[in-house]
């Protein structure tokens, strides 16, 4: 069964600055994809960005990007330019590419963004 | 193009009675995912169903139900309510495996 792991269950960044939230998993696949959801106030579980593991590239949307080391199994966050909209609880997950959709997430890391 | 939509928004229910959930995924969409979310356990898999078959179920107890009608629209059923099912719960729908949709969520209180 895979497993994913957020070591920082809290993180703060002052505004306009960079933060980076860590991710790591495991699994016996080679194939997957990872993900990662933002839960604001409003409970509704948003996706941020997402990462093909055939794919070395990471992925980048604005002023989200990834740095996804298959061999380590880590996916990292990082934010630039943090702003106070992007306070929210910050969710990884790992979803396997065959008929099983489940998504299986980590406990989550609550950002703050500091004024 | 709609979200997922999920009824009611809120709900309260006492120990030992029954309650449905509502979830419309997006047009087209017809897989469903189910979850539970709560404080102590976080966000755990209910179960998934595609056109209209359940196709993979989590580590919950037969308490715990759910069907997909024709036009993809999911329900799931609890039955007895415990206090400990007390927690927000999602739907998300799906295209194919690459990408989840998440609805606004139920949140169930049991008292």
């Amino acid at each position: 069964a895979q497993t994913v792991t957020q070591s920082q269950p809290e993180m703060s960044v002052q505004e306009a600055e960079t933060v980076t939230l860590s991710c790591t998993y495991d699994t016996s696949e080679s194939d997957y994809y990872l993900f990662w959801y933002k839960q604001p106030p409003s409970r509704q579980m948003i996706l941020v960005i997402r990462q093909e593991a055939y794919k070395q590239q990471n992925a980048t949307e604005n002023r989200f990007s990834v740095n996804f080391q298959k061999a380590a199994k880590s996916f990292s966050l990082k934010i630039s330019d943090s702003q106070l909209g992007d306070a929210a609880m910050y969710f990884c997950a790992y979803r396997s590419p065959g008929s099983a959709r489940q998504l299986t997430f980590g406990s989550g890391t609550q950002l703050t963004v500091l004024p | 193009k709609a979200g997922v939509t999920q009824t009611p928004r809120y709900l309260i229910k006492t120990r030992g009675q029954q309650v449905t959930l509502s979830c419309s995924p997006i047009s087209g969409h017809r897989s469903v995912s189910w979850y539970q979310q709560t404080p102590g356990q976080g966000l755990q898999f209910l179960f998934e169903y595609f056109s209209e078959t359940q196709r993979n179920k989590g580590n919950f107890p037969g308490r715990f139900s759910g069907r997909q009608f024709s036009n993809s629209r999911s329900e799931m059923n609890v039955s007895t309510l415990e206090l400990g099912d007390s927690a927000l719960y999602l739907c998300a729908s799906s295209l194919d495996a690459t990408e989840a949709f998440f609805g606004q969520g139920t949140r169930l209180t049991v008292v």
